[in-house]
């Protein structure tokens, strides 16, 4: 089945403690994306890529870090999370170009305390 | 920087009724504008992507329209049905890939 794959789907974590989110797709795009959604602020993009070991900054990228070094997986790192990083977390991909949408993972919700 | 907006931010109506949710756009140098579908709790499903040389999309029940002169996108439902209740989102998409989400329509649909 196609499909954008996310993990973990809950985290609680502690403030400082480094995680990583992973994220895989296997259809093969191109172009992969990471977004948070918060209450009132919308779907916010953090980060995106368009191609194995091109990454660029979307609205909101400061606190995460990622990379794309297989064009499958595109893994979203917090450094030190703060509590202010809490939130709703979605990955998507896209063979970009044509008329398909985006391909979303069904979602990773941290909370930092 | 780009700015999405959806009016309304909630809709309410019976079954059967014909809807347009609508979404604007600041910046008309777009490379595509999306539709998406949320439902409470999941993730969002893809309903129709309109690239910027293209007018609208349809598919089934749902048309989409996209005027970049004007900024504006607009989202067509026939026939709304209960399971037609969920939050639309639309995403303009620069050919860089940076996408911009407007905030949402959450549709209720009556019975």
């Amino acid at each position: 089945e196609a499909q954008v794959t996310q993990n973990p789907r809950y985290l609680i974590t502690v403030t400082g403690k480094k995680l990583t989110v992973t994220c895989s797709q296997n259809m093969n795009h191109e172009y992969m994306s990471w977004y948070r959604q918060d209450p009132g602020l919308g779907l916010r993009q953090i980060y995106y890529s368009m191609n194995v070991e091109v990454t660029d900054k979307g609205d909101v990228p400061e606190g995460y870090k990622v990379s794309r070094k297989e064009k499958r997986n595109f893994p979203l790192i917090l450094e030190s999370p703060s509590p202010n990083q809490t939130s709703l977390y979605f990955c998507a991909s896209n063979p970009w170009g044509g008329d398909y949408g985006y391909t979303f993972g069904s979602g990773t919700r941290l909370t930092v305390v | 920087k780009q700015e999405v907006t959806q009016i309304p931010a909630a809709l309410s109506v019976p079954e059967g009724e014909n809807l347009v949710l609508n979404c604007s756009f600041t910046d008309s140098a777009i490379y595509n504008l999306q539709w998406f579908r949320q439902d409470p709790g999941k993730g969002l499903t893809s309903l129709l992507l309109i690239q910027s040389s293209q007018r609208e999309q349809t598919s089934g029940r749902l048309n989409a329209s996209l005027d970049k002169s004007s900024g504006r996108s607009t989202l067509y439902i026939a026939a709304s049905q209960p399971g037609d209740s969920a939050t639309y989102l639309c995403a303009a998409g620069t050919n860089a890939g940076k996408s911009t989400f407007g905030d949402g329509t959450t549709l209720t649909v009556k019975p």
